[in-house]
Protein backbone atom coordinates (compact mmCIF):
# COMPACT_ATOMS: atom_id res chain seq x y z
CA UNK A 1 0.00 0.00 0.00
CA UNK A 2 1.34 2.63 -1.51
CA UNK A 3 1.18 7.06 -0.20
CA UNK A 4 1.15 7.82 -3.64
CA UNK A 5 -1.12 6.29 -6.10
CA UNK A 6 -0.76 5.15 -10.35
CA UNK A 7 -2.93 3.73 -12.70
CA UNK A 8 -2.46 0.28 -12.34
CA UNK A 9 -2.17 -0.01 -16.22
CA UNK A 10 -2.35 2.50 -19.70
CA UNK A 11 -2.14 1.59 -23.22
CA UNK A 12 -2.17 3.58 -26.87
CA UNK A 13 -0.80 2.83 -29.91
CA UNK A 14 2.72 3.33 -31.16
CA UNK A 15 3.38 7.02 -32.06
CA UNK A 16 0.47 7.97 -30.17
CA UNK A 17 1.16 9.83 -26.59
CA UNK A 18 0.23 8.61 -23.43
CA UNK A 19 0.27 10.32 -20.03
CA UNK A 20 0.59 8.27 -16.35
CA UNK A 21 -0.31 10.24 -13.50
CA UNK A 22 0.82 10.03 -9.71
CA UNK A 23 -1.36 11.03 -7.34
CA UNK A 24 0.23 12.13 -3.59
CA UNK A 25 -0.68 14.55 -0.82
CA UNK A 26 1.03 17.64 0.91
CA UNK A 27 3.76 15.82 2.54
CA UNK A 28 4.95 14.53 -0.51
CA UNK A 29 4.09 15.37 -3.99
CA UNK A 30 3.34 18.90 -3.60
CA UNK A 31 6.47 19.79 -1.67
CA UNK A 32 8.71 17.81 -3.08
CA UNK A 33 10.65 16.78 -6.18
CA UNK A 34 9.12 13.80 -8.20
CA UNK A 35 11.19 11.39 -10.34
CA UNK A 36 10.25 8.57 -12.79
CA UNK A 37 11.97 5.61 -13.49
CA UNK A 38 11.45 2.81 -16.25
CA UNK A 39 11.68 -0.89 -15.84
CA UNK A 40 11.77 -2.75 -18.48
CA UNK A 41 10.67 -6.69 -18.22
CA UNK A 42 13.17 -8.72 -16.48
CA UNK A 43 15.45 -5.28 -15.95
CA UNK A 44 16.22 -2.84 -13.46
CA UNK A 45 15.07 0.43 -13.24
CA UNK A 46 16.02 3.33 -14.99
CA UNK A 47 16.23 6.92 -14.29
CA UNK A 48 13.68 8.76 -16.45
CA UNK A 49 13.02 11.96 -14.90
CA UNK A 50 13.97 13.62 -11.86
CA UNK A 51 13.22 16.96 -9.90
CA UNK A 52 9.84 16.98 -11.46
CA UNK A 53 10.77 17.70 -14.83
CA UNK A 54 14.44 17.13 -15.57
CA UNK A 55 15.58 14.68 -17.74
CA UNK A 56 19.48 13.02 -17.41
CA UNK A 57 21.87 12.93 -20.07
CA UNK A 58 20.70 9.95 -22.92
CA UNK A 59 16.84 10.11 -22.14
CA UNK A 60 15.39 11.06 -25.05
CA UNK A 61 12.92 13.89 -24.91
CA UNK A 62 9.86 12.09 -25.89
CA UNK A 63 10.04 11.72 -22.16
CA UNK A 64 8.74 14.78 -20.32
CA UNK A 65 7.70 15.62 -16.59
CA UNK A 66 5.15 17.77 -14.98
CA UNK A 67 3.35 18.28 -11.72
CA UNK A 68 0.62 20.50 -10.34
CA UNK A 69 -0.49 20.65 -6.70
CA UNK A 70 -0.19 16.98 -5.46
CA UNK A 71 -0.19 15.00 -8.77
CA UNK A 72 2.74 14.47 -11.20
CA UNK A 73 2.88 13.10 -14.70
CA UNK A 74 4.87 11.16 -17.02
CA UNK A 75 4.25 12.03 -20.75
CA UNK A 76 5.46 9.70 -23.22
CA UNK A 77 5.48 10.87 -26.97
CA UNK A 78 5.89 9.13 -30.21
CA UNK A 79 5.22 6.07 -28.54
CA UNK A 80 7.19 2.66 -29.43
CA UNK A 81 6.71 -0.74 -28.95
CA UNK A 82 10.29 -0.55 -26.82
CA UNK A 83 8.52 1.81 -25.00
CA UNK A 84 6.35 -1.28 -23.13
CA UNK A 85 7.18 -1.68 -19.17
CA UNK A 86 6.44 -0.30 -15.61
CA UNK A 87 6.60 3.12 -14.96
CA UNK A 88 7.30 3.87 -11.07
CA UNK A 89 7.09 7.70 -9.62
CA UNK A 90 9.12 8.47 -6.50
CA UNK A 91 9.71 11.42 -4.32
CA UNK A 92 10.23 12.61 -0.56
CA UNK A 93 6.97 12.19 2.37
CA UNK A 94 8.23 14.83 5.29
CA UNK A 95 5.77 13.08 7.63
CA UNK A 96 7.43 9.52 6.95
CA UNK A 97 10.90 10.82 6.60
CA UNK A 98 11.47 8.77 3.65
CA UNK A 99 11.61 7.90 -0.23
CA UNK A 100 8.34 6.55 -1.14
CA UNK A 101 7.54 5.04 -4.41
CA UNK A 102 4.13 4.29 -6.24
CA UNK A 103 3.25 0.87 -6.95
CA UNK A 104 4.03 1.11 -10.84
CA UNK A 105 1.65 1.38 -14.03
CA UNK A 106 1.98 -1.15 -17.10
CA UNK A 107 2.15 0.27 -20.56
CA UNK A 108 0.85 -1.72 -23.36
CA UNK A 109 1.84 -0.44 -26.77
CA UNK A 110 -0.96 -1.77 -28.83
CA UNK B 1 31.11 4.48 -15.44
CA UNK B 2 29.51 4.39 -12.48
CA UNK B 3 28.83 1.24 -10.77
CA UNK B 4 27.26 -0.51 -7.83
CA UNK B 5 27.50 -4.24 -7.68
CA UNK B 6 25.10 -6.10 -5.28
CA UNK B 7 25.72 -9.64 -3.99
CA UNK B 8 25.09 -11.68 -1.41
CA UNK B 9 21.38 -12.81 -1.35
CA UNK B 10 20.35 -16.01 -2.18
CA UNK B 11 17.56 -18.78 -0.51
CA UNK B 12 17.27 -18.06 3.18
CA UNK B 13 14.97 -19.87 5.79
CA UNK B 14 12.80 -17.82 7.79
CA UNK B 15 14.51 -16.11 11.01
CA UNK B 16 17.99 -16.53 9.27
CA UNK B 17 20.00 -13.46 8.90
CA UNK B 18 21.91 -11.96 5.84
CA UNK B 19 24.58 -9.75 4.77
CA UNK B 20 24.20 -8.16 1.38
CA UNK B 21 27.47 -6.42 -0.05
CA UNK B 22 27.49 -3.21 -2.77
CA UNK B 23 31.09 -3.08 -4.49
CA UNK B 24 31.13 0.53 -5.49
CA UNK B 25 33.17 2.26 -8.25
CA UNK B 26 33.20 4.91 -11.01
CA UNK B 27 32.55 8.05 -8.25
CA UNK B 28 33.74 9.22 -4.80
CA UNK B 29 32.34 6.44 -2.49
CA UNK B 30 33.45 8.29 0.64
CA UNK B 31 31.82 11.77 -0.34
CA UNK B 32 28.24 9.80 -0.92
CA UNK B 33 25.65 8.93 0.77
CA UNK B 34 24.59 5.04 -0.17
CA UNK B 35 20.79 3.81 -0.26
CA UNK B 36 19.21 0.41 -0.12
CA UNK B 37 15.90 -0.11 -1.65
CA UNK B 38 13.84 -3.43 -2.14
CA UNK B 39 11.66 -4.53 -4.81
CA UNK B 40 9.24 -7.73 -4.43
CA UNK B 41 8.08 -9.59 -7.29
CA UNK B 42 5.35 -7.67 -9.43
CA UNK B 43 5.39 -4.46 -7.00
CA UNK B 44 7.00 -1.20 -6.50
CA UNK B 45 10.57 -0.11 -5.02
CA UNK B 46 10.09 -0.25 -1.27
CA UNK B 47 13.09 2.10 0.24
CA UNK B 48 14.97 0.54 3.19
CA UNK B 49 17.26 3.27 4.23
CA UNK B 50 20.88 4.58 3.96
CA UNK B 51 23.96 6.08 5.52
CA UNK B 52 25.60 8.89 4.80
CA UNK B 53 29.28 9.73 3.99
CA UNK B 54 31.93 10.09 7.50
CA UNK B 55 31.34 14.07 6.80
CA UNK B 56 27.55 13.63 8.02
CA UNK B 57 28.80 10.89 10.92
CA UNK B 58 27.83 8.22 8.44
CA UNK B 59 24.25 8.62 9.85
CA UNK B 60 21.89 6.42 9.40
CA UNK B 61 18.16 6.37 9.03
CA UNK B 62 15.02 3.84 8.19
CA UNK B 63 11.73 3.30 6.79
CA UNK B 64 9.40 2.98 9.70
CA UNK B 65 8.92 -0.74 8.81
CA UNK B 66 12.54 -1.70 8.80
CA UNK B 67 13.86 0.43 12.00
CA UNK B 68 15.20 -3.04 14.07
CA UNK B 69 15.88 -5.82 12.08
CA UNK B 70 17.75 -3.85 8.98
CA UNK B 71 21.15 -2.47 9.63
CA UNK B 72 23.35 -0.54 7.08
CA UNK B 73 26.78 0.15 7.41
CA UNK B 74 29.91 0.96 5.32
CA UNK B 75 33.47 0.89 4.35
CA UNK B 76 35.23 3.44 2.84
CA UNK B 77 38.66 1.66 2.47
CA UNK B 78 36.97 -1.15 -0.17
CA UNK B 79 34.51 1.22 -1.58
CA UNK B 80 31.76 -1.29 -0.05
CA UNK B 81 28.47 -0.36 1.56
CA UNK B 82 26.32 -3.49 3.77
CA UNK B 83 23.10 -4.47 4.28
CA UNK B 84 22.60 -6.77 7.54
CA UNK B 85 18.96 -8.40 7.40
CA UNK B 86 18.02 -10.37 10.60
CA UNK B 87 15.39 -12.42 11.53
CA UNK B 88 14.11 -12.77 7.84
CA UNK B 89 10.11 -13.13 7.29
CA UNK B 90 9.21 -14.15 3.97
CA UNK B 91 8.13 -10.95 3.14
CA UNK B 92 11.70 -9.92 3.04
CA UNK B 93 11.37 -11.90 -0.21
CA UNK B 94 12.55 -9.30 -2.70
CA UNK B 95 15.77 -8.00 -4.82
CA UNK B 96 17.43 -5.53 -3.03
CA UNK B 97 19.53 -3.18 -5.08
CA UNK B 98 22.20 -0.43 -3.29
CA UNK B 99 21.80 3.23 -5.05
CA UNK B 100 23.65 6.41 -5.39
CA UNK B 101 21.32 9.52 -4.60
CA UNK B 102 21.36 12.12 -7.00
CA UNK B 103 22.16 15.85 -5.74
CA UNK B 104 21.31 16.24 -2.04
CA UNK B 105 18.91 18.96 -1.06
CA UNK B 106 19.07 20.78 1.75
CA UNK B 107 15.43 22.08 3.21
CA UNK B 108 14.01 23.22 6.41
CA UNK B 109 13.76 19.47 7.00
CA UNK B 110 17.04 18.62 6.62
CA UNK B 111 18.90 17.01 3.58
CA UNK B 112 16.70 15.20 1.13
CA UNK B 113 17.88 12.36 -1.29
CA UNK B 114 15.15 11.65 -3.24
CA UNK B 115 16.04 10.19 -6.65
CA UNK B 116 18.75 7.69 -7.60
CA UNK B 117 20.77 7.00 -10.83
CA UNK B 118 22.26 4.82 -11.52
CA UNK B 119 20.31 0.98 -11.00
CA UNK B 120 22.55 -2.12 -11.09
CA UNK B 121 21.10 -5.38 -11.15
CA UNK B 122 20.32 -6.27 -7.24
CA UNK B 123 20.55 -9.13 -5.80
CA UNK B 124 17.90 -11.64 -4.86
CA UNK B 125 17.02 -12.44 -1.51
CA UNK B 126 14.62 -15.58 -0.97
CA UNK B 127 13.11 -16.34 2.43
CA UNK B 128 11.07 -19.59 2.34
CA UNK B 129 11.63 -23.10 4.38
Amino acid sequence: QSVLTQPPSVSAAPGQKVSISCSGSSSNIANNFVSWYQQLPETAPRLLIYEDDQRPSGVPDRFSGSKSGTSATLDIAGLRTGDEADYFCGTWDSSLSAVVFGVGTKLTVL
Amino acid sequence: EVQLVESGGGLVQPGGSLKLSCAVSGFSFSLSAIHWVRQASGKGPEWVGRIRSKADMYATAYAASMIGRFTISRDDLTHTAYLQINSLKSEDTAVYYCLRPGVARITNSGVIEDWFDPWGQGTLVTVSS
